[in-house]
């Protein structure tokens, strides 16, 4: 079946510097990318929606500025945390959509649980 | 109001329990509901979509009342290997196509 790799599965980072975590669709292609951010007990929260090609749309609240969604190829989609901060931390995942996965099919990465000090 | 709710847990059973979870969502446009399953810090995994005319898949039953807007997973027979989180999620087309996840309901199955 379909498989997204995200990388790296950790990060610690110190506050102020910019972390980038890559997901990459194997074996097919990801024409849309979901970002989504989960704190611990609370939901997955979408962060943005990143199409090939074109600029990522953000979510109600979610800085673009800070979090820079790239999704230059069919395969590779990135999020940078730029200045990160504490509060930052958190589990960051993504999500492919795929179409002739039959229905809505989605696949998600592995997640990156990071950690500003 | 939350757009997905649901029961807070955790739910703490011994084995061989059956076990129900409850969802409610806001958004009647909602299209598509599934149920996933999320083990501690891990990605989610689907478990089951869920359709009006209710589906089973083994041990765990889902069921959907669109009048109500309610979600339900009914687990029988609970194992050890069922606890973990699981997650209520609907689908909205009209807004782009996107999953909207409930916070999770946790479940710990104990010998």
């Amino acid at each position: 079946g379909a498989v997204v790799s995200q990388h790296p599965s950790r990060v610690i980072c110190k506050s102020g510097t910019s972390v980038k975590i890559e997901c990459r669709s194997l074996d097919f292609q990801a024409t849309t990318m979901f970002w989504y951010r989960q704190f611990p007990k609370q939901s997955l929260m979408l962060m943005a929606t990143s199409n090939e090609g074109s600029k990522a749309t953000y979510e109600q609240g979610v800085e673009k500025d800070k979090f820079l969604i790239n999704h230059a190829s069919l395969t590779l989609s990135t999020l940078t945390v730029t200045s990160a901060h504490p509060e930052d931390s958190s589990f960051y995942i993504c999500s492919a959509h795929t179409e002739g996965q039959g229905g809505y099919g989605y696949t998600f990465g592995s997640g990156t649980r990071l950690t500003v000090v | 109001r939350k757009e997905v709710e649901q029961d807070p847990g955790p739910f703490n059973v011994p084995e061989g329990a059956t076990v129900a979870f409850n969802c409610t969502y806001s958004n009647s446009a909602s299209q598509s509901f599934f149920w996933y399953r999320q083990d501690c810090r891990k990605e989610p995994k689907l478990l089951m979509s869920v359709y009006s005319s209710g589906n089973e898949d083994g041990r765990f039953t889902a069921q959907l009342n669109r009048a109500s807007q309610y979600i339900s997973l009914l687990i029988r027979d609970s194992k050890l290997s069922d606890s973990a989180t699981y997650l209520c999620v609907v689908f909205l087309y009209n807004q782009g196509g996107k999953l909207i996840f409930g916070q999770g309901t946790e479940l710990s199955v104990k010998p």
